[in-house]
């Protein structure tokens, strides 16, 4: 089973605006990351945010981890028709030992 | 190479058929995985080698999945007597670490069992 929990399922935009996207998990973690998967294609990875973290930035993207309520968003900023995808998160917790992808979000942008 | 590959690229298996899916990681990695993603779905683990000890197949669904990775580099994963259940996209990665982070992914291999 998948312990990452992502909103929304889908999401929809016109060029030029952000992108929010959410991440719930339910244990504790080392890390988490977010992934973006074109279709038919396989994952890229995009950027990690470690647990004593609480915000990244790279590029157009931001990351914000809140790990008290075991969640994290992804902004895309001035989004293109390019960063049409499915994005996703993924942990891994304290032990190490178990590594867990979301459910995902569809973001389609619009030109 | 300048990725990760697998091929093939596309399966089509009758059901009861033994099938053989091949990764050929980044050169020089460590760490290769086998990840499962039904459609909609976000990847699932399968199984994690370091070189060629296979650390953990916690997530290899049944005794019909069998991976291998003999000489640390290229792996094999084999799934016996397929069911249509087992019909997904099958993602490899591979990384320069020891741990889970950032994995470079292959493009998978989309499988259908009729």
């Amino acid at each position: 089973s998948q312990q990452g929990e992502e909103d929304p399922q889908a999401l929809s935009i016109q060029e030029g605006e952000n992108a929010t996207m959410n991440c719930s998990y339910k244990t504790s973690i080392n890390n988490l990351q977010w992934y973006r998967q074109n279709s038919g294609r396989g994952l890229v990875h995009l950027i990690l945010i470690r647990s004593n973290e609480r915000e990244k930035h790279s590029g157009r993207l931001r990351v914000t981890l809140d790990t008290s309520k075991k969640s994290s968003s992804l902004l895309i900023t001035a989004s293109r028709a390019a960063d049409t995808a499915s994005y996703f998160c993924a942990t891994d917790d304290v032990t190490g030992n178990q590594f867990y992808f979301g459910t995902g979000t569809s973001l389609t942008v619009i030109p | 190479g300048a990725g990760v590959s697998q091929s093939p690229r596309y399966k089509v298996a009758k059901r009861g058929q033994d099938v053989a899916l091949r990764c050929d990681p980044i050169s020089g990695h460590v760490s290769l995985f086998w990840y499962q993603q039904a459609l909609g779905q976000g990847p699932e683990f399968l199984t994690y080698f370091q070189n060629e000890a296979q650390l953990d197949k916690s997530g290899l669904p049944s005794d019909r999945f069998f991976a291998e990775r003999p000489e640390g580099s290229v792996s094999t994963l084999k799934i016996q007597r397929t069911q249509q259940e087992d019909s997904a996209v099958y993602l490899c990665a591979s990384s320069s670490t020891t741990s889970w982070e950032t994995q470079y992914f292959g493009p998978g291999t989309r499988l259908l069992v009729l």
